[in-house]
């Protein structure tokens, strides 16, 4: 099974930078996402980490260890748009026709002018 | 716009009604997929299409009932639901990956789903 982590929310201030974390427990671990979900809306893609590092994509970053656990999405410049809730999943190793993707709770971020 | 869809975007329906969810993609994807989410709690996952195949079924009630007839549609059969139900209901698809291959899921908006 899977047990994924992260915190339920955290407050920033517009242009600054904020890390949110996730921890995860795997039985299998087949790669990580980050999805973005504005209130009222559909979850969107952000970022997929599957082997060790960092990740850059702009204004924000991912990273993965895989020893750990461990990852996080590292939001720069961040602007009022930026508050959403920011989603942790985990997707597992080969287990059929199909590979599952495993959400955590979400992140609620405010950014605060 | 994510190239998929879902209607209706918001149903309210009593205990004894009987209704579906209808989620459409036109991304030449081959796994369709069900969430449930409910205030302060993870995306569950109900249901997994797999060319057209049911492969996973996280313990659902039978209340729920899904259906794919082809690998582009799907659909949620409702009936006699409980206002516990009440929640957004989300469609994804993806195409089923090789191992570390990057396919993300898209997301349809949601039915905001409310039981009386």
């Amino acid at each position: 099974g899977q047990n994924i982590d992260q915190p339920t929310e955290m407050t920033a201030t517009e242009g600054a930078i904020v890390q949110i974390n996730c921890t995860y427990q795997t039985s299998g671990f087949n790669g990580l996402f980050w999805y973005q979900q504005h209130a009222g809306e559909a979850p969107t893609f952000l970022s997929y980490n599957v082997l060790d590092g960092l990740e850059e994509k702009g204004r924000f970053s991912s990273f993965l260890s895989r020893s750990k656990g461990y990852s996080y999405l590292l939001l720069k410049e961040l602007q009022m748009k930026d508050s959403a809730s920011y989603l942790c999943a985990v997707r597992d190793s080969f287990n059929g026709s199909a590979r599952q993707l495993t959400f955590g709770s979400g992140t609620q971020l405010t950014v605060l002018p | 716009e994510t190239g998929v869809t879902q209607t209706p975007r918001h149903l309210v329906m009593g205990m004894t009604n009987k209704k579906s969810l209808k989620c459409e993609q036109h991304l030449g994807h081959n796994a369709m997929y069900w969430y449930k989410q409910s205030a302060k709690k993870p995306l569950e996952l109900m249901f997994v299409y797999n060319f057209k195949e049911q492969t996973e079924n996280n313990s659902v009630p039978s209340r729920f009932s899904p259906e794919c007839p082809n690998s582009s549609h799907l659909f949620l059969h409702l009936h006699t639901l409980q206002p516990e139900d009440s929640a957004l209901y989300l469609c994804a698809s993806s195409q089923d990956p090789r191992d570390g291959e990057n396919t993300e899921a898209f997301f349809g908006q949601g039915t905001r789903l409310t039981v009386v």
